[in-house]
């Protein structure tokens, strides 16, 4: 089956902790995505990355860091230096950073105290 | 960016056609409309989208003014497995998707 995996689907960590989401598509898409979600509020991007050893910041970047050295691979780093770790992240991915449609994996929900 | 502003939340009886109102009043010439569904807990999945002309697929139509300022996603008869937040997106020039608060609909057998 194609698809988006994220791993773990929960996360507990300390603060002070950089901790390392992981998202892999199967899908051969170029374009990968991160989002950040609150309760009761929309997705936020985070990073995204047109192509392979290329991305570029979203609207809240601060805080977060990324690498795409694998076509199918786009793990996020949350940092100490992110100032509400807590939420629900969301990895995606689309064949063309301009194709019309979004994959979206089943999300990582990170808990930070 | 421009925005959307949809209602909070909506309800609709199964079996019953779901109109779901979207209004972007700022929208420009080049901003596509998209519709994207989030289940409870899980990643949002795509519905629909269009940029002038009304639009059909399984899932959905998608109605747009003629000014593009509001558009209206379409369910024709709700389901349970319906319920969902439903986003009203503009992609912008940069190929962006901008997601608000969306509509919580709920369906009720």
């Amino acid at each position: 089956d194609g698809g988006i995996t994220q791993s773990p689907k929960y996360l507990f960590r300390k603060e002070g902790q950089n901790v390392t989401l992981s998202c892999e598509q199967n899908l051969n898409h170029d374009a990968m995505y991160w989002y950040r979600q609150d309760p009761g509020q929309g997705l936020r991007l985070i990073y995204y990355s047109q192509i392979v050893n290329d991305f570029q910041k979203g609207d809240i970047a601060e805080g977060y860091s990324v690498s795409r050295e694998k076509k199918e691979s786009f793990p996020l780093t949350v940092t100490s230096a992110q100032k509400n770790p807590t939420a629900f992240y969301l990895c995606a991915s689309s064949i063309t950073a301009s194709s019309y449609e979004q994959y979206f994996g089943p999300g990582t929900r990170l808990t930070v105290t | 960016d421009a925005k959307t502003t949809q209602p909070n939340s909506m309800e609709s009886n199964e079996e019953e056609p779901v109109h779901l109102p979207c209004n972007h009043s700022t929208i420009s010439g080049t901003d596509y409309i998209h519709w994207y569904r989030q289940l409870p807990s899980q990643g949002p999945e795509y519905v629909i989208h269009g940029l002038t002309s009304n639009v059909n697929n399984r899932m959905a139509s998608l109605a747009i003014a003629e000014d593009r300022k509001s558009s209206t996603l379409i369910l024709h008869r709700a389901t349970l497995r319906d319920a969902a937040v439903y986003y009203c997106i503009l992609r912008d020039s940069t190929d962006k998707l901008i997601f608000g608060t969306g509509t919580r609909l709920q369906v009720f057998p």
